[in-house]
Formats: C-alpha cells, sequence, structure tokens
C-alpha cells in the first residue's frame, strides 16, 4: 500500500536553478494537493488540483507551477528557485473535492535553497 | 479569511496521564470542518480526528476525543491514557464545507507535544 509518493526526500538548490517535485497516487483520488510547511507556520496551500484536467492556486502560488499530468500524477515546478523557497513540501490527495474529505499525505521532501 | 491559532508552541505530559491541546479559528462562516492532525518525526501527516461544526456531540476516537466550542470557535483536542508514540507535532485545522474556501485546509501553526516515560 504505497499511498501518496514523493520524490525526492531531500534536495539542495542554488539560487536561480530549476527542479521539479514528483508526486504520485494509487488509491484512484480525484483531487491532489501541494503544500509547504514552514516553522510555526503549519502547511499552506501552494496549488490544488480539484479534478484530472484542472488546477488553481492556493494560499502562496508564487514562484511555482503545477502539472496534473494525469490522475495518479501531480508535479510541483520551482522555475528559478529563491531562498525564499526553502521549506519542506508535501503532496496531499482526497478522494473528492469537499470540505470533509480525508486528506492523505505524502512523506514530504526537504528543499533548501542556497 | 479563516486563521487558526494554537497557542501552545509545546507542551509535555507524563505517560498514562492526559494532556488537552487548545486551538482557536476565526471564521464568519457557520459550516465548516476542524480537524486535528498529528506529524510524528518521519514527517508523515496523519488524521487524527474531524468534527463537523454542525454537529454538536463531541467527536471520539479511541484515547482522542475534542471539546468543540462553536460559540467560542474553540477545539481543543483531549489526549487520555498518553504513550509514548503520542510524541509528535499536533496541527489544528480548519476547512469550510462549501465555496472558493473549501479548496484548502488553514493550519495553525502547530503544538510539539512530548511524553515523558
Amino acid at each position: 500500500n504505497a499511498g501518496v509518493t514523493q520524490t525526492p526526500k531531500f534536495q539542495v538548490l542554488k539560487t536561480g536553478q530549476s527542479m521539479t517535485l514528483q508526486c504520485a497516487q494509487d488509491m484512484n483520488h480525484n483531487s491532489m494537493y501541494w503544500y509547504r510547511q514552514d516553522p510555526g507556520m503549519g502547511l499552506r496551500l501552494i496549488y490544488y488540483s480539484a479534478s484530472e484536467g484542472t488546477t488553481d492556486k492556493g494560499e502562496v502560488p508564487n514562484g511555482y507551477n503545477v502539472s496534473r499530468l494525469n490522475k495518479r500524477e501531480f508535479s510541483l515546478r520551482l522555475e528559478s528557485a529563491a531562498p525564499s523557497q526553502t521549506s519542506v513540501y508535501f503532496c496531499a490527495s482526497s478522494e473528492a473535492y469537499r470540505g470533509g474529505e480525508k486528506l492523505f499525505f505524502g512523506s514530504g521532501t526537504q528543499l533548501s535553497v542556497l | 479569511a479563516q486563521t487558526v491559532t494554537q497557542s501552545q508552541p509545546e507542551m509535555s505530559v507524563q505517560e498514562a496521564e492526559t494532556v488537552t491541546l487548545s486551538c482557536t479559528y476565526d471564521t464568519s462562516e457557520s459550516d465548516y470542518y476542524l480537524f486535528w492532525y498529528k506529524q510524528p518525526p518521519s514527517r508523515q501527516m496523519i488524521l487524527v480526528i474531524r468534527q463537523e461544526a454542525y454537529k454538536q456531540q463531541n467527536a471520539t476516537e479511541n484515547r482522542f476525543s475534542v471539546n468543540f466550542q462553536k460559540a467560542a470557535k474553540s477545539f481543543s483536542l483531549k489526549i487520555s491514557d498518553s504513550q509514548l508514540g503520542d510524541a509528535a507535532m499536533y496541527f489544528c485545522a480548519y476547512r469550510s464545507a462549501s465555496g472558493v474556501s473549501s479548496n484548502m485546509l488553514t493550519f495553525g501553526g502547530g503544538t510539539r507535544l512530548m511524553v515523558k516515560p
């Protein structure tokens, strides 16, 4: 039972470099999400995809782009990394796009931008 | 916009005793969901308990229960018979039941719970 799988688990970038965080879920969920976690601030939503073929901005989308490649996969891209993007990134999925739905989280990607 | 506040950055409890983690939130909505998530050192986010705002009865999951005070906008988590495995960061979260705001979970800043043997 893999659930939500994120790669890589750790990454160090230099300012200005680009990278893509990969996320895949095997639960046939419709909705997928990208969050970032910073100390003392909990998790904040970057982008989400309510269903295959749609993506929308969350609370902190600036500096990021996403692609819902298919129902299973939802990637997050940093085009030109900045030190402010140093954070732990979580991908999550849920069966449906409703307020009370349980989210299943991946184990996170720790990203450092120097 | 909704906000969620956890006023206790750290809490400590003796094994087998009871501890209560506090959470308050600010909203003008009447229908919403509240959650407590646990994040152990593995970083995995695990749903502990969920409360629907229109239900007056407090949610309970085994040793975990909540005290939901809708008028006071308070949503505390009680952990009974604390175990070493309960040591983790705990996040309170809010989600609207409908509309644009239902897109996202709004999280509090977290409370680190330490369990002493």
